[in-house]
């Protein structure tokens, strides 16, 4: 079965701290996509990551991709409060037919 | 603007009546994806065009739901006899094969 879990579900943290955001997904995967979505609007692209090993980095995030380990990180650095909104991580199979997303994780930075 | 649209970008109907939601891709990308997404989860997969051929169908698309993509270009998204439980945005979402995949702006339906 093909399954795309994201861990935490609800995040909550301050401004300037770190964390990161889990992926993981059940069997061989195409690519791995980052969306942000904030309340009421749509997905936004932040990252694609294509093959094992692959780092990107926009501003304070980050992603990585490990396909051996079937994860991916999205690793946040001293979080500010535009930052808050719902990541998801989407996992392209079988050559892009089909996307499948994770639950989200929903981020609120406190000042 | 020459992103994915989608109209209408919101639509309250009464249970039991038809709607359908348009996608206008953009203009090169030859596949063309619906999705449903509801409060707190995270977009479910409905169904994918590659130039016109339907190529992929999820079993959450139910007979009451149907669409085309006649020429390729934009497509149609209809539910009929609608019920609560459609209540969702309604994304759409386009890529020329192997590359990004952008979503539209979604359309919201709430059945009352």
């Amino acid at each position: 079965e093909l399954k795309v879990e994201q861990n935490p579900l609800f995040l909550s943290m301050q401004e300037g701290k770190n964390y990161t955001i889990y992926c993981n997904y059940s069997t061989t995967s195409d690519r791995l996509y980052w969306y942000r979505q904030d309340p009421g609007k749509s997905l936004e692209s932040l990252f694609v990551l294509l093959s094992n090993g692959a780092v990107k980095q926009e501003g304070r995030l980050m992603a990585s991709l490990d396909t051996k380990a079937r994860l991916s990180t999205l690793h946040i650095t001293a979080a500010v409060h535009d930052l808050s909104a719902t990541y998801f991580c989407a996992v392209e199979f079988w050559g892009g037919n089909q996307f499948y997303f994770g639950t989200g994780t929903s981020l609120t930075v406190i000042p | 603007d020459t992103g994915v649209s989608q109209n209408p970008r919101h639509k309250i109907t009464k249970r039991g009546q038809n709607v359908t939601f348009r996608c206008d891709p953009i203009s090169e990308h030859n596949r063309l994806y619906w999705y449903r997404q509801t409060l707190g989860q995270g977009p479910e997969f409905l169904t994918y065009f590659q130039n016109e051929a339907q190529l992929e169908k999820s079993r959450l698309l139910s007979d009451r739901f149907s669409a085309e993509r006649p020429k390729g270009s934009f497509s149609t998204l209809e539910i009929q006899r609608t019920e609560q439980g459609d209540s969702a945005m309604y994304l759409c979402a386009s890529n020329q094969a192997g590359n990004t995949i952008y979503f539209g702006e979604g359309s919201w339906l709430t059945v009352v």
